[in-house]
């Protein structure tokens, strides 16, 4: 049973470009959610997808946008990249409803922004 | 406004001593609380659900206990081993949040040899 799967692991950009990370949740999952974890910091929730619809979101402005797909896969995008914006990205899975069970994470993308 | 806080922010122990990790919380409306190990530079593992109904939880030499009206977990590690050294996070998720979890900003454990 595959656990929660991201891609890349690691990447680096250039001030005011494009970024888009991918997420694979553990199998049988149907919601997807995405935090920000910068160094020494606990993770910071971006947003939360659902039946391909985004249902909550974090204090975090417009430039951080995603994509959930009928698999439940997700995306985030992050446009005009800052150099706070350099972070380990982590994708969270879990089973809508289900808030008493296990959210599971990926292993998490690490962006730097130079 | 839920705010989670970890105290001490870094732990230091010879190896066979017992690690006691303590989070607090403000709100004590939550569904659950979750402990979470990281390694450097990776993703979360998680470690201990307790649900809000829950005392405590048990799993191995880990034992995580919750008080919810006085906002407060602590994580008991038994005869702690150099592989225990890690950032130990905790997280709660509030009855209102739709899953969203709200983490503490963790404790970095080194257990020496």
């Amino acid at each position: 049973d595959a656990g929660v799967t991201q891609s890349p692991t690691h990447l680096i950009k250039t001030r005011g470009q494009q970024v888009t990370l991918r997420c694979s949740p553990k199998s049988g999952h149907d919601t997807v959610s995405w935090y920000q974890q910068a160094l020494g910091q606990g993770p910071q929730f971006i947003f939360q997808y659902y039946e391909e619809e985004e249902r909550q979101r974090g204090n975090f402005p417009d430039r951080f946008s995603g994509h959930q797909f009928p698999n439940y896969s997700s995306e985030l995008n992050v446009n005009a990249l800052l150099l706070g914006d350099s972070a380990l990205y982590l994708c969270a899975s879990s089973l809508e409803g289900l808030f008493g069970n296990t959210i599971y994470f990926g292993e998490g993308s690490w962006l730097t922004v130079v | 406004k839920q705010e989670v806080t970890q105290i001490p922010a870094a732990l230091s122990v010879p190896e066979g001593e017992n690690l006691v990790l303590n989070c607090s919380f403000t709100d004590s409306a939550i569904y659950n609380l979750q402990w979470f190990r990281q390694d450097p530079g990776k993703g979360l593992t998680s470690l201990l659900l307790i649900q809000s109904s829950q005392r405590e939880q048990t799993s191995g030499r880990l034992n995580a206990s919750l008080d919810k009206s006085s906002g407060r977990s602590t994580l008991y590690i038994a005869a702690s081993q150099p592989g225990d050294s890690a950032t130990y996070l905790c997280a709660v998720i509030g009855t209102d949040s739709w899953g969203k979890l709200q983490f503490g900003a963790g404790t970095q454990v080194v257990v020496t040899p």
